[in-house]
């Protein structure tokens, strides 16, 4: 199975600021033949389901907004929030796809302000 | 529109059976592999199961935790997918979503959830 590892655990930012995730696999979940990474980003609300907010490591959903970002290929990506909103307090989960034995996700990393 | 409804949770005691149901609209439901999450409260997100489409054998795959016990099936004509759940343990006891991947998106359901208790 792919391990899924996301740092920190919890993040505290002042509003406006910058927020950093990242999310390390145990292998590469870059796909050779499309070049795609198999690694999505989600944002999780008390009460509600996840919200995708990347998929293709780097390209955003549809309605998502532009500061939120990911990046990276192969085990290393990041999520970046480049000026954190108050609604932007939640909980963040990397997600691979590459594995055919099955969907793994990060630990998980709850963002709070500062 | 994608939409993805769980249906079918509830209370059931320890070694109990319940079965859930994620009913599909907006795609073509029999091309698409379905899965299975879930999440204890406070808890991650954990990868319960999967069932490929007709074109790929009706496939299915399951966590380690819960292989054995749970069971995926699907009924293309009614554009459903079920997670059957036997044996069932306190630690069974969590919100179930089912998701699938579709033009890149994941798309997710609002969850069902089990409780396993005496």
């Amino acid at each position: 199975d792919i391990v899924m590892t996301q740092s920190p655990d919890s993040l505290a930012v002042s509003l406006g600021e910058r927020a950093t995730i990242n999310c390390k696999s145990s292998q590469s979940v870059l796909y050779s033949s499309n070049n795609k990474n198999y690694l999505a980003w989600y944002q999780q609300k008390p009460g509600q389901p996840p919200k995708l907010l990347i998929y293709w490591a780097s390209t955003r959903e549809s309605g998502v907004p532009d500061r939120f970002s990911g990046s990276g290929s192969g085990t290393d990506f990041t999520l970046t929030i480049s000026s954190l909103q108050a609604e932007d307090v939640a909980v963040y989960y990397c997600q691979q796809y590459y594995s055919t034995s099955g969907l793994t996700f990060g630990g998980g990393t709850k963002v709070e302000i500062k | 529109e994608v939409q993805l409804v769980e249906s079918g949770g509830g209370l059931v005691q320890p070694g109990g059976s319940l079965k859930l149901s994620c009913a599909a609209s907006g795609f073509t439901f029999s091309g698409s592999a379905m899965h299975w999450v879930r999440q204890a409260s406070g808890k991650g997100l954990e990868w319960v199961g999967r069932i490929r489409s007709k074109a790929n054998s009706y496939a299915t795959a399951y966590a380690a935790s819960v292989k054995g016990r749970f069971t995926i099936s699907r009924d293309d004509s009614k554009n459903t997918a079920y997670l059957q759940m036997n044996s069932l343990k306190t630690e069974d006891t969590a919100v179930y979503y089912c998701t699938r991947h579709g033009g890149g998106s994941w798309y997710w359901g609002q969850g069902t959830l089990v409780t396993v208790s005496s």
